[in-house]
């Protein structure tokens, strides 16, 4: 019953692959997020979606691309990966967007790509 | 270019003290703060928040301070406790929980 849940935990890949990470939540949560962690352990926001809707598209590469098909899922497709993408991927809800609306993480993608 | 900064990284406390855990930040836009706790090979917690118009919030053992003519906020937690330990993040934002600019973390040991 966990309530953020992502997949895969690990992976592992080639440069120049394209892979996807699911994320559900199980919460009734309106928005979900994507957040990376890179090496020098920066939290930083990549998306964001509230009720299916983009509201925050930081600058990130347009080789990733966000997918909600439902409130409850917020998958992240990465095209044509590089070295640089290597990091840890954390998926979010919450109830809202106010700001007294904490965040759920999910328990972390570790992406290495060769 | 870093709003939120956890400038110790790493803190050690004896079971029983308070640990002190602080967090500065530059952008004055910013009117509510979090603290969320990490554990390895988890994703963070959500711990306790504070909003701008209060300088001080408490949840049982855990207190959060806020000095926003300093820009510093800082977490107490008393008694500390083998459990506590873990990486704190703290987090900011401006209006919105849909974008959270976050510090780079303080792992909190806390000794026997």
């Amino acid at each position: 019953d966990t309530a953020v849940s992502q997949t895969p935990k690990y992976l592992v890949t080639q440069m120049g692959n394209d892979k996807s990470i699911k994320c559900e939540q199980n919460l009734g949560h309106d928005t979900m997020y994507w957040y990376k962690q890179d090496s020098k352990k920066f939290l930083k926001i990549m998306f964001s979606y509230n009720n299916k809707e983009l509201i925050i598209n930081e600058t990130v590469p347009n080789r990733f691309s966000p997918k909600s098909p439902d409130k409850a899922h917020l998958n992240l497709h990465i095209n044509s990966l590089e070295l640089g993408d290597s990091a840890v991927y954390f998926c979010a809800s919450s109830q809202a967007i106010a700001n007294n609306s904490p965040l759920h993480f999910g328990n972390g993608t570790r992406l290495t790509v060769t | 270019d870093q709003q939120v900064k956890q400038n110790s990284p790493s803190l050690s406390v004896q079971e029983g003290r308070i640990s002190i855990l602080n967090c500065d930040y530059t952008n004055s836009m910013f009117d509510y703060f979090l603290w969320y706790k990490k554990y390895p090979a988890e994703g963070p917690t959500f711990l306790i928040s504070i909003s701008s118009i209060k300088d001080k919030n408490e949840d049982g053992r855990f207190t959060v301070f806020l000095n926003k003519s300093a820009k510093h906020l800082s977490l107490h937690i008393v008694p500390s406790q083998p459990g506590d330990s873990a990486v704190y993040f703290c987090a900011a934002s401006t209006g919105t929980a849909s974008k959270l600019t976050f510090g780079t973390g303080t792992r909190l040991q806390v000794t026997l």
